[in-house]
């Protein structure tokens, strides 16, 4: 059974701080990896999605890696801003055959808080 | 283009009552899901439809729980005889057919379930 364990559980930054978020999966047999913010309250706005043959992907300030076969992906979040407070959550789509399972594990995601 | 619309937003009521839930996916979108999350945790799944048929429904708790879509598109999660356990956010995730483009899931804004 897959298990996706995200470090921190909370982190607190000042403005301008370059921050990495951790991922681990316990099966490396994954078709994707996507991170995602949720914002209090909110449902889950989509950040990036990595493909299993990728090693990372990039959008403004953020970059996403993968080491499918360590079983860790990090989040790089590059001069934060407050704006950037919110959960991360990190979430694998299991291998089936060389498609999408269809179902995404998630972590337990973490608390991200930049204050000015 | 509009995203996942889920109704309602909220929904309170007493234990033992029967609820229904909302989703409209994505237009074109043949992937459905529903995940259940409670405080503090990330999502989990309770079931997948690709097109009119549950593809999985593993993640359903008991046989409380149901859900349709009967033409493919709208989704109806139904929960019988409500439990104080049950209370969470229900959220749903749309998706294109696998295999042409990646699976990336975009989720709506949840339907947040109290019972009391």
């Amino acid at each position: 059974k897959q298990e996706v364990t995200q470090i921190p559980a909370a982190l607190s930054v000042p403005e301008g701080e370059n921050l990495v978020l951790n991922c681990s999966f316990t099966d490396s047999a994954i078709y994707n990896l996507q991170w995602f913010r949720q914002d209090p309250g909110k449902g889950l706005t989509s950040l990036l999605l990595i493909q299993s043959s990728q090693r990372e992907q990039t959008s403004g300030r953020l970059n996403a890696s993968l080491d499918k076969s360590s079983g860790r992906s990090t989040l790089y979040i590059a001069a934060s801003q407050p704006g950037d407070s919110a959960t991360y959550l990190c979430a694998v789509d299991r291998n089936a055959g060389g498609t999408s399972y269809g179902k995404l594990t998630f972590g337990q995601g973490t608390i991200l808080t930049v204050h000015p | 283009g509009a995203g996942v619309s889920q109704t309602p937003s909220n929904k309170v009521t007493e234990k033992g009552k029967y609820v229904e839930l909302r989703c409209d996916p994505i237009s074109g979108h043949t992937a459905l899901y529903w995940y259940r999350q409670s405080l503090g945790q990330g999502p989990e799944f309770l079931i997948y439809f690709q097109g009119t048929g549950a593809a999985d429904d593993s993640g359903l708790p008991n046989d409380r729980f149901f859900a349709v879509r009967p033409e493919g598109s709208v989704s109806t999660l139904k929960i019988q005889r409500t439990e104080r356990g049950d209370s969470a956010v229900y959220l749903c995730a749309s998706s294109r057919l696998r295999g042409l483009s990646y699976n990336e899931q975009f989720f709506g804004p949840g339907t947040r379930l109290t019972v009391l």
